[in-house]
Order: structure tokens, then C-alpha cells, then sequence
């Protein structure tokens, strides 16, 4: 099931820089789309969401965008923090309950 | 701020035995689902549940799996007859049902069938 890709296995920013993890999709039936993001031994967090009929949505550090004619989508973390450090989760719905999710990108924010 | 919360943490079960994993949802929602995820692979969807029935299932899910929300808040996955491959970290979920409303994960049940 490749129907949502992250291509970028791991990605490495310094401390606040900028961010940008990615997601390409195939299915253009999708509605909603979600980032979560997941520090080891817990469970996938929530962090930001997209419907499709926006193109961005900001909360305080995080923006997500949607290319809809793409078929892609991006998370940009402003300021990258330490803590930021996990593995991120793009997912996709397309108006059944169930989510599809990437592979995820383990991203490392350097001192 | 209320969570997902799964037990045990760890499951350990001989090939073949039966495993019940268990979740308790965030306590106003009313869809609940299973996820698992496979070391080194995707988080895959499981099962979807509403209203007191399956509501969605994946290929994954066959005879071998069921879920049941015995009282007021449990959900929980019955695996009847382990496999090898059955060993995974599982994660249940919540959510309100709204339209773009997320669903909420638990921190999972790591299940290594020997």
C-alpha cells in the first residue's frame, strides 16, 4: 500500500533552523490529512491537521501545506527545538475512519 | 489532558495461545480503532468500531482477530491463535467522529509471540 509516501527516511536540522518534512500521496479521494509525531516506546502524537479544501493551516511552530494538484504536503517546524527530535507521521483519510500513514522521517535536531 | 491508555505495555504469548489486548478510549468518544505496526514497517490499520459494531476492517483482520467493548470503557483485540508474524507493536485509537476531528493513539502494546 504506497498510497501515502514519505520519502525522506531521516532528515538532520540544526537548532533553530527551519524544519520541512514531506509527504507525496496518490489517492486523490483523500479529505484530511494529519501529522503526528512519535518520540520511542509512545504512541503516534497529534500535532497538526489539513483538510483538503485548505491549503494551510499554522499552529504556533508548526505549518502544514497542501498542494492538492501535487498531491503533496509539508509540515515546517519554525524554530526547531531540541525536543522536536522524533519520527513523524504523515496520514491521510479519505472520509472512511481509517487513517493510511507513511513511513515516517525521523527527524534530529542538532545543538 | 485525557488520553488513550493501553495494558500491558508488553505481552509476551506462546505461538498459538490466545492474547486479548486492552485500550481504554478517551471517555467521550465514540469511534475506536486498532493499528499495528511491524518493526521497521508502517503503522497499518487494523479495525474501526462504532455504535457497538465493526464499522471498517482491513485485510489484515480475519477470523483469527475480534474486538469487543465489554462495558462502558474497554475496547478491546482478541488474536485466538497466535502466529509469529502476529508479533508487532499495537495502538489503539479515538476519536469524536467529526468530520476533521484527529484520532488520539495510546502508547501501544508491544506483542512478541515465541
Amino acid at each position: 500500500d504506497q498510497q501515502v509516501k514519505q520519502n525522506s527516511p531521516s532528515l538532520s536540522v540544526q537548532e533553530g533552523r527551519i524544519s520541512i518534512l514531506n509527504c507525496d500521496y496518490t489517492n486523490s479521494m483523500f479529505d484530511y490529512f494529519l501529522w503526528y509525531k512519535k518520540y520511542p516506546a509512545e504512541g503516534p502524537t497529534f500535532l497538526i491537521s489539513i483538510s483538503s479544501i485548505k491549503d494551510k493551516n499554522e499552529d504556533g511552530r508548526f505549518t502544514v501545506f497542501l498542494n492538492k494538484s501535487a498531491k503533496h504536503l509539508s509540515l515546517h517546524i519554525v524554530p526547531s527545538q531540541p525536543g522536536d527530535s522524533a519520527v513523524y507521521f504523515c496520514a491521510a483519510r479519505n472520509g472512511a475512519q481509517k487513517l493510511v500513514f507513511g513511513q515516517g522521517t525521523r527527524l534530529t535536531i542538532n545543538p | 489532558e485525557p488520553e488513550v491508555t493501553q495494558t500491558p505495555s508488553h505481552q509476551v504469548t506462546q505461538m498459538g495461545q490466545e492474547v486479548i489486548l486492552r485500550c481504554v478510549p478517551i471517555s467521550n468518544h465514540l469511534y475506536f480503532y486498532w493499528y499495528r505496526q511491524i518493526l521497521g514497517q508502517k503503522v497499518e490499520f487494523l479495525v474501526s468500531f462504532y455504535n457497538n459494531e465493526i464499522s471498517e476492517k482491513s485485510e489484515i483482520f480475519d477470523d483469527q482477530f475480534s474486538v469487543e467493548r465489554p462495558d462502558g470503557s474497554n475496547f478491546t483485540l482478541k488474536i485466538r491463535s497466535t502466529k509469529l508474524e502476529d508479533s508487532a507493536m499495537y495502538f489503539c485509537a479515538s476519536s469524536d467522529g467529526g468530520s476533521n476531528q484527529p484520532q488520539h493513539f495510546g502508547d501501544g502494546t508491544r506483542l512478541s509471540i515465541l
